[in-house]
């Protein structure tokens, strides 16, 4: 059984381009969940889906947004990338919420020059 | 909004030696704690988890301990071994809402 996989694994983007992140739960899995982590810090939570439906966001602005497909696979969205949004973007799939054990991805390592 | 503090920010231990580390939350809301284990360039991964029903959970040589009147959670590992070396996360949550990180542990298992 295939875990939780992300493309691409690396990008380089310029200031004010958009990116395109995806995301792949674990088969059965319904929740998904995006972080970003900064080097030397704790991922910080972006958003989580279940069931197609945004059921969380955290403190991040509208240049950030995802959705979730009818097969439970993911993307998240940034828009006018600035030189800040270089990070490593986690995502994780749960069977059913976030309260219930989370499987990272190897997370797609994002450099904005 | 949810604040999770996690102590030490580094911790190094002879080997065989227990490591504990110890998180904070500030919203009451919060009813699930996970731990996780992060080694350099590789995913988090899940060690142990604990809920607001429960105020100890053990798997071997790692036990999670929460007080909720006090808002404290921890982690503790036995007999540490080389391989325990890693960046934990302490994490809470109250559901759909939000998951908030601790700032991480780096601990060196001296061998």
């Amino acid at each position: 059984d295939a875990g939780v996989t992300q493309s691409p694994t690396h990008l380089i983007k310029t200031r004010g381009q958009h990116v395109t992140l995806r995301c792949s739960p674990i088969s059965g899995h319904k929740s998904v969940s995006w972080y970003q982590q900064v080097l030397g810090q704790g991922p910080q939570f972006i958003f989580q889906y279940y069931e197609k439906e945004e059921r969380g966001r955290g403190n991040f602005p509208d240049r950030f947004s995802a959705r979730q497909f009818p097969n439970y696979s993911s993307e998240l969205n940034v828009n006018a990338l600035l030189l800040g949004d270089s990070a490593l973007y986690l995502c994780a799939s749960s069977w059913d919420s976030p309260n219930t054990e989370a499987f990272f991805g190897q997370g797609t390592r994002l450099t904005v020059v | 909004g949810e604040n999770v503090e996690q102590h030490p920010s580094t911790l190094s231990v002879q080997e065989g030696d227990s490591a504990v580390i110890k998180c904070t939350y500030s919203d009451s809301a919060s009813n699930y704690f996970p731990w996780y284990k992060q080694e350099l360039g590789k995913r988090p991964q899940l060690i142990i988890d604990i809920r607001s029903n429960v105020g100890e959970k053990k798997d071997q040589r790692i036990a999670v301990t929460l007080n909720k009147t006090a808002k404290h959670f921890s982690l503790h590992i036995t007999e540490t071994q080389p391989e325990d070396s890693a960046v934990y996360f302490c994490a809470a949550s109250e559901g759909y809402q939000k998951v908030t990180f601790g700032t991480g542990t780096k601990l060196q298992v001296i061998p």
